[in-house]
């Protein structure tokens, strides 16, 4: 059983250009939730996707948006990238009922330059 | 909003040695709480959590956390620390886990360093 895959794993970007990241979540999950984490700090939600809907925002810009897909996979989109965007993207998976903890992949590094 | 306070940013102890991280919360009322261990360049892994009932929890690896309502408090320990334990530990609150959605927010985490 898969757990929570993300790609790409590193991805290196300049100023200005946009970014697509992936996650698939693990097996039988239908919530994913997107976290940022920038080196040395702890993870900063970004946003949480439900049945193909944004149920959940966290303090972040609308160059950040996402979608969820019916397979519940989602893809996490930045736009106009930052020297700031550069972190750890990490996804996070949970069933809607059941199993109260996230599971996290292993984080997409972005690298703006 | 709440938030987490990690006080100790990086703690060295001794293989064999305990340990004790540190977390404390800010929140009205109980949150839900938990713990969480990252290795370089790795995702997050859930040692323990917390949402009621008794207040001392086991984990996994042999890690236990302690609630304390009256401290805001959620400290980790460990009695015997391995070499493999060299790694990042996050402390984190949930304000709700329900169909409404289970945000976390983290605290800036713990570099703990094992001496052989």
């Amino acid at each position: 059983d898969a757990g929570v895959t993300q790609s790409p794993t590193h991805l290196i970007k300049t100023r200005g250009q946009q970014v697509t990241l992936r996650c698939s979540p693990k097996s039988g999950h239908d919530t994913v939730s997107w976290y940022q984490q920038a080196l040395g700090q702890g993870p900063q939600f970004i946003f949480q996707y439900y049945e193909e809907e944004e149920r959940q925002r966290g303090n972040f810009p609308d160059r950040f948006s996402g979608h969820q897909f019916p397979n519940y996979s989602s893809e996490l989109n930045v736009n106009a990238l930052l020297l700031g965007d550069s972190a750890l993207y990490l996804c996070a998976s949970t069933p809607s009922s059941g199993e109260e903890k996230l599971f996290f992949g292993s984080g997409t590094q972005l690298s703006v330059l | 909003a709440q938030s987490v306070t990690q006080p100790d940013i990086h703690i060295t102890v001794s293989e064999g040695a305990s340990l004790e991280l540190r977390c404390n919360y800010s929140y009205g009322a109980t949150p839900y709480l938990f713990w969480y261990v990252q290795s370089p360049g790795q995702g997050l892994q859930l040692l323990l959590k917390y949402f009621s009932g008794d207040t001392l929890v086991q984990g996994i690896k042999g890690f236990e956390a302690e609630f304390k309502r009256s401290q805001s408090s959620f400290n980790l320990r460990k009695p015997s620390v391995h070499w493999s334990d060299a790694a990042e530990y996050f402390c984190a609150v949930a304000p709700r886990w329900d169909n409404a959605g289970n945000m976390l927010t983290f605290g800036g985490g713990t570099r703990l360093m094992v001496k052989p």
